[in-house]
């Protein structure tokens, strides 16, 4: 297996910045990327190796990469945001996805 | 439109077996690798299984493996997982998702999911 570390909570208010971290051995090597899963929902892809946003994802997701720790950056969080957030790799053999444990943004 | 319909979710008792299925459309199915991942009630994602674009390849996590068979069928546009010697740690809502290796190397499309209680 491949264990990705992320906090289980972050809180911020309206307009201000969300930063979520993921962070996994020689995660430096790899692709990263992120799901937002609402309540009842499945997850939709936000962010991709590393730092890159699908079509259709809003220009506040950001993301980027230092040493074995990814960041997704959520620029003037807005109410629509509260979700659960998961990053996800690979491991080394290519073989295992691995989630991150999921972090739970509030909006206050 | 893309879009992944899984079915087949249903209560099981322990030892159990079941067969999910995904029906996919709006997109060329034989071009993609195709993925299960699940999720129990209140927990996180868990990555349960891939398989390739022509089934040559298919991969398991640890959890799963030796009990559940991923499979596909590139005619009926569909991708199945055979699940069995099922316990109550596999309960979970189990999502069929589009592994994109060649745009995102990500599950960029997901079903609404299909939901499997073992009891």
């Amino acid at each position: 297996s491949y264990d990705l570390t992320q906090p289980p909570s972050v809180s911020v208010s309206p307009g201000q910045t969300a930063t979520i971290t993921c962070s996994g051995d020689r995660l430096e090597n790899k692709n990263v990327c992120w799901y937002q899963q609402r309540p009842g929902r499945a997850p939709i892809l936000v962010m991709y190796q590393d730092s890159q946003r699908p079509s259709g994802i809003p220009e506040r997701f950001s993301g980027s990469s230092s040493g074995t720790t990814v960041t997704l950056t959520i620029s003037g969080v807005q109410a629509e945001d509260e979700a659960d957030y998961y990053c996800q790799s690979v491991d080394s053999s290519g073989t295992y996805r691995a989630f991150g444990g999921g972090t739970k943004l509030t909006v206050l | 439109e893309v879009q992944l319909v899984e079915s087949g979710g249903d209560l099981v008792q322990p030892g159990g077996s079941l067969r999910l299925s995904c029906a996919t459309s709006g997109f060329t199915f034989s071009r993609f690798s195709m993925g299960w991942v699940r999720q129990a009630e209140g927990k996180g994602l868990q990555w349960v299984a891939n398989i390739k674009e022509d089934g040559s390849e298919k991969l398991y996590s640890d959890t799963v493996k030796g009990r559940f068979t991923i499979s596909r069928d590139n005619a009926k546009n569909s991708v199945f997982l055979e699940m069995h010697s099922l316990g109550a740690e596999d309960t979970s809502m189990y999502y069929c998702a589009r592994y994109n290796y060649d745009d995102y190397v990500a599950f960029d499309i997901w079903g609404q999911g299909t939901r499997v209680t073992v009891s």
